[in-house]
């Protein structure tokens, strides 16, 4: 299994530039989760899908942040327009959601690291 | 609400010791599980070891356990012999359901360990 897929590893954009990451699950994981890393915040969970429904957006910062997935292997995280306080680690992970107890651990991709001048 | 505590920042460990990493965390529901990850400089995130909250024994995992004591809500990390690639940030985490559905994980702040020759 390649894990879970993340792209691109590395962004630097221009404030009100628009942004767009994206993820793809480990196959067979019905969950997917989005957060946000930095220094100040720590690990923030913006969004987490379950069967490609969002579940609960609450952490999305403001309403320059959308998230979707439109099928069991494919998810974005846009940013439009990008603020240099987006600057940060964005991380998806995804996970199973039935079976044993251990079915419900996290496997994180590598990350995207974004950087807006 | 839940939330995660871990009240060491940093910490050191000599080589060969062992070292005990605290998490405490708050949560009004019976069914939960309880996660730890490493995060080296590098960057990802490494799954190292699970805890149902319905599971009788301490998981452990190689030279991790977990030291999880319910009706003090913690659930410490104990890594035994550490070694020079356990220095690292160490995050605690949170995920309420288990086995049937499964809600939102949350992360504490961590714990940077530096492990000392």
């Amino acid at each position: 299994d390649a894990g879970v897929i993340q792209s691109p590893r590395h962004e630097v954009t221009e404030m009100g530039q628009e942004v767009t990451l994206r993820c793809k699950p480990i196959s067979g994981h019905d969950y997917l989760f989005w957060y946000r890393q930095t220094m100040m915040r720590g690990l923030e969970l913006l969004i987490y899908f379950n069967n490609n429904v969002p579940i609960d957006d609450s952490g999305m910062p403001e309403d320059r942040f959308s998230a979707k997935m439109p099928n069991a292997s494919f998810s974005t995280l846009k940013i439009q327009p990008s603020e240099p306080r987006d600057s940060a680690v964005y991380f998806c992970a995804s996970s199973s959601g039935l079976g044993s107890s251990g079915a419900n651990v996290l496997t994180f991709g590598a990350g995207s690291r974004l950087t807006v001048l | 609400a839940q939330k995660i505590t871990q009240t060491q920042p940093g910490m050191f460990v000599q080589e060969k010791e062992a070292v005990t990493l605290d998490c405490t965390y708050d949560t009004s529901d019976q069914s939960y599980g309880l996660f730890w990850y490493k995060q080296p400089s590098s960057g990802e995130m490494i799954f190292l070891i699970y805890q149902g909250s319905y599971d009788e024994q301490n998981a452990t995992e190689g030279r991790y356990s977990l030291n999880f004591q319910k009706a003090r809500k913690s659930a410490n990390l104990v890594i035994s012999a550490s070694q020079l690639g356990d220095s690292a940030m160490y995050f605690c985490a949170m995920r309420r359901g288990m086995k049937t559905s499964y809600d939102k994980v949350i992360f504490g702040p961590g714990t940077s360990l530096s492990v000392i020759p």
